[in-house]
């Protein structure tokens, strides 16, 4: 089953808008961790947020949030003030677990600003 | 400086051939991964090296055999490629479990 779904193949956002990426989970582990990263369409993987499973608020970083609704079992990443340089590829990913080195990757939703 | 850097950036080689990739990574990490990126853009762990020691190895055909001769340096060698292998190959490190990942730029192979 997967582990990370991402529903969004892509998105088209106007500039300076907010735009909202969906990221469902599954796992039964009380302790994990939810990545968000970017790839432009130079190809590099870039980190944008961490949130922990037993982080209490919200993680924010800049203009990326992340919106952590744990009984539903969604990290949804909210842009703010979109620019042409977030057109991007951004990926969901899960570490689970106390002992899992290695993260479980969302499908990933294409972003698309336009001016 | 680049954090994780890996060589080459493109591969293009026949069917059959034997290659290598080469990643080095300069922040003082204890784990290295092996990521492939297929044509859909999904990304899936190979391998991962923590102080120099195999912890995982993920379903994948025993042609590719990744080496780590020291913490800082994970490579990948591939023998008798096939065209299924053509992909983007990521290198990645974290210093401790559960910390952000650094990447390396990718390498894109292309079996021809």
């Amino acid at each position: 089953a997967q582990k990370i779904t991402q529903t969004q193949p892509g998105m088209f956002v106007q500039e300076k808008e907010a735009v909202t990426l969906d990221c469902t989970y599954d796992t039964s582990d009380q302790s994990y961790g939810l990545f968000w990263y970017k790839q432009p369409s130079s190809g590099e993987m870039i980190f944008l947020i961490y949130q922990g499973s037993y982080d209490e608020q919200n993680a924010t970083e800049g203009r990326y949030s992340l919106n952590f609704q744990k009984a539903r079992k969604s990290a949804n990443l909210v842009i703010s003030a979109s620019q042409l340089g977030d057109s991007a590829m951004y990926f969901c990913a899960m570490r689970e677990g106390f002992n899992d080195y290695k993260l479980s990757f969302g499908a990933g939703t294409t972003v698309t600003v336009r001016a | 400086d680049t954090a994780v850097s890996q060589t080459p950036k493109y591969l293009v080689t026949q069917m059959g051939n034997d290659k290598s990739i080469k990643c080095e990574q300069n922040l003082g990490h204890d784990t290295m991964y092996w990521y492939k990126q297929d044509s859909k853009k999904f990304l899936k762990i190979m391998f991962s090296y923590n102080n120099k020691e195999l912890i995982i190895n993920e379903t994948v055909p025993n042609r590719f055999s990744p080496k780590s001769p020291d913490k800082a340096h994970l490579n990948l060698h591939i023998n008798s490629l096939e065209l299924g292998d053509s992909a983007v190959y990521f290198c990645a490190s974290s210093q401790d479990l559960g910390e952000k990942l650094f990447f390396g730029s990718g390498t894109q192979l292309s079996v021809l």
